[in-house]
């Protein structure tokens, strides 16, 4: 399965500020995805990163506040804008593979903490 | 509306007692249906999956899961708990994108 590098791993920041994480994959996927996961609390689709195009996102959460890019096949960033401590969550990201190997890997996830 | 349920918040098991953590799902088509598991944090490791097929399925760290069409099931089951198996638990269900049930935080006594 396609091994995912995420960074950064962990970070606060400061209220009305800016973070923005990187998702790396070692091979080319086509579905690759971001999700929150809220304090104690199961995970949440974010958007679909589409090569090439603008994400697909989900109901409740918008490209203000959630940009993201997807360059190619191997690299997505998303962004978490204007940032508010209802904010603080990790945020994952995911690739899906198809054919045999059907299935979805996870990034180890950024752990953010807004003051 | 496609959705995935996990009854139980929490559960508590001596170690070496058997486990079964439950799942229940609604989905308009086929599912393909998941269990990850995630150590405090840490991100989420697939445990097994389901497509097709034999609707017992095996995967890694001795658990296995049964699907159930009838009953639109997919418990998650272990015959013997090891104190490392301590974990929060997610089934998930989609295509072309993962729906998360809440998530099954087990506890293990010795």
């Amino acid at each position: 399965s396609a091994v995912i590098s995420q960074k950064p791993s962990r970070d606060i920041c400061q209220r009305g500020t800016s973070l923005t994480i990187q998702c790396q994959v070692d091979s080319q996927v086509t579905m690759m995805f971001w999700y929150r996961q809220q304090p104690g609390q199961s995970l949440t689709l974010i958007a679909t990163a589409n090569q090439g195009s603008e994400a697909t996102y989900e109901s409740g959460f918008v490209i203000d506040k959630f940009p993201i890019s997807r360059p190619n096949l191997t690299f997505s960033t998303l962004t978490v804008s204007n940032m508010s401590p209802e904010d603080s969550s990790i945020y994952l990201c995911s690739v899906g593979t198809g054919g045999p190997n059907y299935g979805y890997t996870f990034g180890s996830g950024t752990r953010l903490t807004v003051v | 509306a496609q959705s995935v349920t996990q009854p139980d918040i929490h559960i508590t098991v001596s170690e070496g007692a058997s486990l079964e953590l439950r799942c229940n799902y609604s989905y308009g088509a086929t599912p393909y249906l998941f269990w990850y598991v995630q150590s405090p944090g840490q991100g989420l490791q697939l445990l097994l999956k389901y497509f097709s097929g034999d609707t017992l399925v095996q995967g890694i760290k001795g658990f296995e899961a049964e699907f159930k069409r009838s009953q639109s099931s997919f418990n998650l089951r272990k015959p013997s708990v090891h104190w490392s198996d301590a974990a929060e638990y997610f089934c998930a269900v989609g295509a072309a994108k993962l729906i998360f049930g809440t998530g099954t935080r087990l506890q293990v006594f010795p």
